[in-house]
């Protein structure tokens, strides 16, 4: 059985450093393309980047290039996000998913809610 | 970019079937894959159709999906329809460089 399991809650300050994971199950890790997914309070969904564990190859959608870092470990089978200056705007559910090809999702992990409050 | 437009909200009643429509607003709904996703609160995301007709295990057959070249549109039809069944439904699909674009999402009242 496919498992995508996320990390926490986090509560951080504008400024702060940040980094949440997806531990992976249930299928070769290193043999498909995981993404980010972003939701905003009462929006739409948004992609933000896949990386494929394998080579670490990693795609940033335009409006998230720069502004975070997707990684992997393959040895524990873990996907990242990273930010190194959150801002308010950060605030959202994040999503991991495990991706068929490089435009499907099949599975997804349960949201990790991000809140950047002062 | 393309865009992809559905309905804000739908509500119907337990047992009906419901139809939640994604119109693609350049180029040809049929050039590339529509998937729906199924957000309900408190639960993780799943998937209940891809490759725009194709259900996953273990998606209930009372979940379907289909292209319409005439209206350049892609639908989830859920027939039977549970309280289980309420939540916020996404298509998504992708242009040619496979930058994936999301639809605004419906949000599906089962009362």
């Amino acid at each position: 059985e496919v498992q995508l399991v996320q990390s926490g809650a986090e509560v951080k300050k504008p400024g702060e450093s940040l980094k949440i994971s997806c531990k992976a199950s249930g299928y070769s890790f290193s043999s498909s393309w995981i993404g980010w997914v972003r939701q905003m309070s009462g929006k739409g969904l948004e992609l933000m980047g896949i990386i494929y564990p394998g080579d670490s190859d990693v795609i940033y959608s335009p409006s998230f290039q720069d502004q975070v870092t997707i990684s992997a470990d393959r040895s524990i089978s873990t996907a990242y996000l990273q930010w190194r200056s959150l801002k308010a705007s950060d605030t959202a559910m994040y999503y991991c998913a495990q991706i068929r090809g490089i435009t499907i999702v099949d599975y997804w992990g349960q949201g990790t809610l991000v809140t950047v409050s002062s | 970019n393309f865009m992809l437009t559905q309905p804000h909200s739908l509500s119907e009643s337990p047992g009906k079937t419901v139809t939640i429509s994604c119109t693609r607003s350049s180029g040809s709904i049929a050039s590339k894959y529509v998937q729906w996703y199924q957000l309900r609160p408190g639960s993780a995301p799943s998937t209940v159709i891809y490759e725009d007709d194709r259900r996953p295990s273990g998606v209930p057959d009372r979940f379907s999906g289909s292209i319409d070249s005439s209206s350049n549109s892609a639908s989830l039809t859920i027939s039977g329809l549970k309280t289980e069944d309420e939540a916020d439904y996404y298509c998504q699909s992708y242009d040619t460089n496979n930058h994936w674009v999301f639809g605004g999402g419906t949000k599906l009242t089962v009362l």
